[in-house]
């Protein structure tokens, strides 16, 4: 069965620092990857997406930036974090049964 | 993929069935129904999806109007771990390689002691 892997489960940050979240899968090959972004009371944002190794699409411009160096490794990043990057960040696999399988999130606090 | 609406909230009382549901006039023929719910600070969790007939699992029911153009999620006997975000979604799973789901705001169901 198909498994995804995020870590960590929190994160603080100071404003300026670099982020580098990582998102691994198994039990598939080939996944279409996600990065979805919840801020604090609100939806799902959709950030990137990824349909195989080197690339990515992006849904909103910002300061996140997304990689796939690896088949099951989906990798979000920032040179410099802002405030207004706090949230939840979830990675999703999709499946051909199940839709979307997701993450268990990483809550990442900008201080 | 089709447009859903979901009312933002709904409140049940615990051990009563919850019915949640969810608008998708403008679905196409290869449009399927997904429901999932969000568990607060987890990631959604599929629950059920459907195209045209009715569909039941051990989490929930699902009914879907003859037209389509509907949907109600049941959960039988609801209990407080039942309390989350549900999501519906209505998606065409294979119709591209690069499709993705935007999700809305789904319907906030609180159980109610």
């Amino acid at each position: 069965s198909q498994t995804i892997h995020q870590w960590p489960a929190t994160l603080v940050q100071p404003v300026g620092s670099p982020l580098s979240l990582e998102c691994t899968v198994e039990g598939t090959s080939n996944p279409n990857l996600y990065w979805y972004r919840q801020a604090a009371g609100r939806g799902l944002q959709l950030l990137f997406y990824s349909v195989g190794i080197g690339q990515i699409s992006s849904e909103v411009p910002q300061n996140l930036s997304a990689s796939r160096p690896q088949d099951r490794q989906f990798i979000l990043s920032s040179k410099k974090l802002l405030l207004s990057d706090s949230g939840f960040y979830l990675c999703a696999l999709k499946d051909g049964y199940y839709g979307y399988t997701f993450g268990s999130g990483t809550r990442l606090t900008v201080v | 993929d089709a447009k859903t609406t979901q009312p933002p909230s709904m409140d049940c009382a615990e051990g009563r069935a919850a019915n949640l549901p969810c608008n998708h006039s403008t679905i196409s023929g290869n449009e399927y129904v997904y429901w999932y719910r969000q568990i607060h600070s987890q990631g959604p969790q599929y629950i059920i999806h459907g195209l045209k007939n009715n569909e039941t699992n051990e989490m929930a029911s699902l009914i879907i109007t003859e037209d389509r153009k509907s949907s109600t999620l049941i959960l039988p006997h609801a209990t407080l771990r039942d309390t989350a975000v549900y999501y519906c979604i209505a998606w065409a799973r294979f119709r591209n390689r690069d499709d993705k789901i935007i999700f809305g705001k789904g319907t906030r169901l609180h159980i109610l002691p």
